[in-house]
């Protein structure tokens, strides 16, 4: 089946303005979930979404970051006022939900590398 | 709070030879998972191995390996006879069972010389 994709997979855009990055899941994945890289870097965490649960927003650096998850499948993150800081490569990972013993990875999409000029 | 350590930003290794990626981990709940990704230069990330917490056997995924000392808290993974191909960004990750979030570690680069 089709994995885990996001669009777009680059993005440059001027400082103060807004972009979306958007993450679609894969196909019953109850877990979503957004990274930032910057370059050289490891993941940070950004926002995790668990079904119909209020998100885990810890990760998010400021009140300029925010995401939605629409009928439990795709999720937009919305950058306002950009600044070049947030230049990094935003990357969305699924799971199913835990549980029976089971393990359930994060199945990575390709990444949106944000470029803020 | 829980956290990933991995102290070796960077580490080589001769092509064949074995090579041990250390990482350590922190938290006070019992039931937990350990996972390593690869993620080379073209960015995707890769799973390669997991290792729940109540496991008694260290897991084993083909030339992977994972060296499970739940006492040291810690999870190092063993590549053995390196390739080329291994050559990537390696990341130790922790997910508490009863939360399903992930904690990454900063990751080590490897580099297998040939």
């Amino acid at each position: 089946g089709a994995g885990v994709s996001q669009s777009p997979s680059n993005k440059v855009t001027e400082k103060g303005k807004d972009v979306e990055l958007r993450c679609d899941p894969i196909s019953g994945h109850t877990a979503l979930y957004w990274y930032r890289q910057s370059l050289g870097q490891g993941l940070e965490f950004l926002i995790y979404f668990q079904g119909n649960s209020a998100p885990d927003k810890s990760g998010l650096p400021s009140d300029r970051f925010s995401a939605e998850r629409t009928g439990g499948s795709v999720s937009t993150l919305t950058i306002q006022r950009t600044q070049q800081e947030d230049s990094a490569v935003y990357l969305c990972a699924s799971s199913l939900a835990h549980g029976g013993g089971v393990y359930n990875e994060q199945f990575f999409g390709p990444g949106t590398r944000l470029t803020v000029l | 709070a829980q956290k990933i350590t991995q102290t070796q930003p960077g580490m080589f290794v001769q092509e064949k030879e074995a090579v041990t990626l250390d990482c350590t981990y922190d938290t006070s709940d019992p039931s937990y998972g350990l996972f390593w990704y690869k993620q080379p230069s073209s960015g995707e990330m890769i799973f390669l191995i997991y290792q729940g917490s109540y496991d008694q056997q260290n897991a084993t995924e083909g030339r992977y390996s994972l060296n499970f000392q739940k006492a040291r808290k810690s999870a190092n993974l063993v590549i053995s006879a390196s390739q080329l191909g291994d050559s990537a960004m390696y990341f130790c990750a922790m997910r508490l069972n009863n939360f399903n979030k992930f904690y990454f570690g900063s990751g080590t680069k490897l580099n297998v010389k040939p």
